[in-house]
């Protein structure tokens, strides 16, 4: 299958500092979404992207669709407490509507945060 | 509002047993996802569903069998399950035509 590299793996930061992190892939994508993961929950949806160059916040978060449509970054400015958890990137190959819509996902971003 | 709920949320069972995951959506959402989340592999299909009566396999089918006799349940059945199978599972759904996919709380199974 599709691969979807994100980095970093982890991250270990001082709250109130800024965070970023990014998924690359040698294949284009039509749509990026991110979601954060708490422990023992299921992932949430944080921002969706669906056109490349787009930029998208919500709240202290904002993500980008990269141009070449191979790449997508998420920052968190910042960061608080309740921030700690795993991020997610997930990209959709082709959407047609009709079929499976292709979903692949990055293994994540182990985010941590030290008082 | 309880939008989409999985039971149960633990799971222990033995080798060899035949294990059923449920899942329930309010949305009324067409297509509905099973993942499974391992360390080192991320979320990985198993099985989706379209339409109530239409499924078809992701990623990693092998060991699982779905049904989707309604539109809002999507049970997954480990019909004799192994240890390979110890995992979290997750149960994911979507609009028709909508790209976001939203998940269930996940059932953390234990196959002893």
């Amino acid at each position: 299958g599709q691969q979807l590299n994100q980095s970093p793996q982890s991250m270990f930061i001082q709250e109130g500092e800024d965070v970023s992190m990014n998924c690359t892939s040698s294949s284009i994508f039509n749509t990026w979404l991110w979601y954060k993961q708490d422990p023992g929950e299921g992932p949430v949806l944080l921002i969706a992207l669906y056109k490349a160059g787009e930029l998208t916040s919500n709240g202290r978060l904002t993500a980008q669709f990269g141009i070449t449509r191979k790449d997508s970054f998420l920052n968190i400015s910042a960061s608080i407490p309740s921030d700690v958890g795993i991020y997610f990137c997930a990209g959709q190959l082709r959407y047609s509507g009709g079929g499976a819509d292709g979903l692949t996902f990055g293994k994540g971003t182990h985010l941590i945060i030290q008082p | 509002d309880a939008g989409i709920t999985q039971s149960p949320r633990y799971k222990i069972t033995e080798t060899g047993r035949q294990v059923t995951l449920m899942c329930h959506q309010t949305w009324s959402h067409s297509y509905m996802f099973w993942y499974r989340q391992d360390l080192g592999h991320g979320l990985r299909l198993i099985y989706y569903s379209a339409a109530a009566d239409i499924t078809d396999k992701g990623e990693v089918p092998d060991g699982y069998v779905v049904s989707r006799s309604k539109t809002e349940n999507f049970p997954l059945t480990l019909e004799s399950a192994t240890r390979s199978q110890t995992s979290v599972y997750f149960c994911a759904s979507r609009f028709n035509r909508g790209r976001e996919q939203f998940f269930g709380p996940g059932t953390r199974l234990t196959v002893l």
